[in-house]
């Protein structure tokens, strides 16, 4: 079964820093792009982070970028995101998803197809 | 960013009735958009991709087109596992945003 499995998630203090773990199974994990989704309490999705499959490429949201990085070991199937200076903006359930890329045409759709069941960062002092 | 803009941000239902919910981007992204459904205190799931074309395994009720700007997800004879929040999320760049969210209740 395919399957991904987040960890990590704890309270922080605001400034502190923390590291999400996200371990895959049941599928090629080197193959996929792997993506970083984080929802706040009572909110919609944000987009985070995505890592390309051999962890050469790296995107970011902007109001992340130079705090948080996104990473993988592909020999141990995980996907990290290391997340710095941590504010109470960033307080959310963080969730790992599939990054799948379906050909129809001449045009890539990038879809998020498996999705792990989250992990819950507060920061708060 | 791109920003996208759903509407509305929620509406009462009953099972049986048709429900259309819309996105629309701040800018074209041809058919880059997917839809996700997301039940409470749950993940969200792959509905739609390439704006009109069902992920596998996801009923035929559920439907979606537009391209450009104006995007549509329909669903056709609600059941009662149906009633959750819908977020669309455009594919064209980065970075990757969702709408607001539509949270379809129970009337």
């Amino acid at each position: 079964e395919e399957q991904l499995v987040e960890s990590g998630g704890d309270l922080v203090r605001p400034g502190g820093s923390l590291t999400l773990s996200c371990t895959a199974s049941g599928f090629s994990f080197s193959s996929y792009w792997m993506t970083w989704v984080r929802q706040a309490p009572g909110k919609g999705l944000e987009w985070v982070a995505n890592v390309h499959g051999d962890g050469t490429v790296k995107r970011y949201l902007d109001s992340v970028k130079g705090r948080f990085t996104i990473s993988r070991d592909n020999a141990k199937k995980s996907l990290y995101l290391q997340m710095n200076s941590l504010g109470a903006e960033d307080t959310a359930i963080y969730y790992c998803a599939r990054d799948l890329d379906i050909k129809m045409g001449e045009i890539f759709y990038d879809v998020f197809d498996l999705w792990g069941q989250g992990t819950v960062v507060t920061v708060s002092s | 960013a791109i920003q996208m803009t759903q509407s509305p941000s929620s509406l009462s239902a009953s099972v049986g009735d048709r429900v259309t919910i819309t996105c629309r981007a701040s800018q074209g992204i041809r058919n880059e958009l997917g839809w996700y459904q997301q039940r409470p205190g749950k993940a969200p799931k792959l509905l739609i991709y390439g704006a009109s074309t069902l992920h596998n395994g996801v009923p035929s009720r559920f439907s979606g087109s537009g391209s450009d700007t104006d995007f549509t997800l329909t669903i056709s004879g609600l059941q009662t596992e149906d009633f959750a929040t819908y977020y669309c999320l455009h594919d064209y760049d980065y970075p990757r945003t969702f709408g607001q969210g539509t949270k379809v209740e129970v009337k």
